[in-house]
């Protein structure tokens, strides 16, 4: 049972353009929603998070948009640089944090083409 | 520098024949994680621990062993490895609480068993 869903698989942008990432999960316990970005040779590194007490997050041109009724949340790349060529993957845990078990999604290789 | 140290970066071995790679982390942080991360299939979860001598399995725990004896390393034992286990692997470390959740991830480590 696959229980954090992530689409699409892989994603070509121009430049300047918007990037979108959707994920969907099934466990109403998870509480702790992260984004990770990893570059070809090296591991994951935590790229922005939220939690479902609010309903976007922000940080410079990448937001997290939360949607707990429908048990969906995606990540939005604004203003799309050929630097953010990376795959992306979403998770989800419970008890706030990262400790313990983390539950990612499949990942998304974004392009962006200059 | 913050990080977490993972060994070997490359290994070939033979189907059958025990190994072992190592983890260790400088931030004293209580949580840490396998993973092994396949083309298609995302990062999935082997095993975690929670402190020294707590282990927990993850999603897909077959084939392997783990043992946390001092805080900062959490070693990952193939006794008899097998084809199916070339991927490659990461440990990530986190630390408890609601604040400061970031997990932190080593290089990776590509394992290829023929």
């Amino acid at each position: 049972q696959q229980q954090v869903k992530q689409s699409p698989q892989s994603l070509i942008v121009q430049k300047g353009g918007i990037s979108i990432i959707n994920c969907a999960y099934e466990n109403t316990a998870f509480d702790y929603f992260p984004w990770y970005q990893q570059f070809p040779g090296k591991g994951p590194a935590l790229l922005i998070a939220i939690r479902p007490d609010v309903s976007e997050k922000k940080e410079g041109r990448f937001t997290i948009s939360f949607n707990k009724s429908a048990k969906q949340f995606s990540l939005h790349i604004m203003d799309s640089q050929p630097g953010d060529s990376a795959t992306y993957f979403c998770a989800a845990s419970r008890y706030g944090g990262s400790q313990g078990n983390l539950i990612f999604g499949k990942g998304t290789k974004l392009s962006v083409k200059p | 520098e913050a990080q977490v140290t993972q060994n070997p970066r490359y290994l070939i071995t033979v189907t059958g024949k025990k190994l072992t790679v190592t983890c260790s982390q400088n931030m004293n942080h209580e949580y840490m994680s396998w993973y092994r991360q396949d083309p298609g299939l995302g990062l999935r979860q082997i095993y975690y621990s929670m402190n020294v001598e707590v282990t927990d399995k993850g999603d897909v725990p077959e084939g392997y062993k783990v043992s946390r004896k001092e805080k900062r390393n959490f070693p990952l034992i193939l006794e008899s490895p097998s084809p199916n286990q070339t991927s490659l692997y990461f440990c990530a470390s986190s630390s408890r609480g609601r604040k400061n959740t970031e997990a932190f991830f080593g290089q990776g480590t590509r394992l290829t068993v023929v």
